[in-house]
């Protein structure tokens, strides 16, 4: 099955810098690439995704992109806000019947004002 | 307007005892989905369900059943609560399979003593 790897497990940034997120993924049928943020005692959000056949997308501060030669893919969020601060995962999942999302560990970003 | 709700948002029981979270979803989505985060905030996925139809059972006890009486409802019933099972629970759907979009869910915490 699918392995997500995700790295940092912690990131902690001034406010204004960027945040770089990175994750790898083992199966290389894997087509779609979303990014999901969890805040406090919520349910992850999405936030952006990436399907296999774009290299990069960008969303106002923040960016995926996509590199299938190597299996990985990151999120790179720009002019970090505190409302930022958030758990963030990656995930992985492939076209057909299998309809499960492989998600990476998390990362936990912390925005220092 | 709630696009996917849980029911209760936390549980607090014996161990030994049985209980069950209720999931609604207001989208029209053919999937449904039961996630389990642990206290290291990782995600698992648990159950599927695609209009109705068991897609995964991810090695879960069989102590864990779901129950999908109709395409926009998802519950999950526990039996024999065991403290490893103290958890929050994600109940997420989705317009078809893993390659849309999911949406989650604000979570049931379930505490067993």
């Amino acid at each position: 099955g699918e392995n997500v790897e995700q790295h940092p497990s912690t990131l902690s940034v001034q406010e204004g810098d960027s945040a770089v997120i990175k994750c790898t993924y083992s199966d290389s049928a894997s087509n779609y690439f979303p990014w999901y943020k969890q805040e406090l005692g919520k349910g992850p959000q999405l936030i952006i995704d990436i399907r296999s056949n774009v290299g990069e997308k960008k969303d106002q501060r923040i960016a995926v992109t996509l590199n299938k030669t190597a299996k990985h893919f990151s999120l790179h969020i720009t002019e970090t806000q505190p409302e930022d601060s958030a758990v963030y995962f990656c995930a992985a999942s492939r076209r057909g019947n299998d309809y499960k999302l492989s998600f990476g560990a998390g990362t936990t970003v912390t925005v220092r004002a | 307007d709630t696009a996917v709700s849980q029911t209760p948002k936390y549980l607090v029981t014996q161990m030994g005892n049985d209980k069950s979270i209720k999931c609604e979803q207001n989208l029209g989505h053919d999937t449904m989905y039961w996630y389990k985060q642990d206290s290291k905030k990782f995600l698992k996925i648990m159950f599927s369900y695609n209009n109705k139809e068991l897609i995964i059972n991810e090695t879960v006890p069989n102590r864990f059943s779901p129950k999908s009486p109709d395409k926009a409802h998802l519950n999950l019933h526990i039996n024999s609560l065991e403290l490893g099972d103290s958890a929050v629970y994600f109940c997420a759907s989705s317009p078809m399979g893993s390659t849309d979009t999911q949406y989650f869910g604000p979570g049931t915490r379930l505490t067993v003593l």
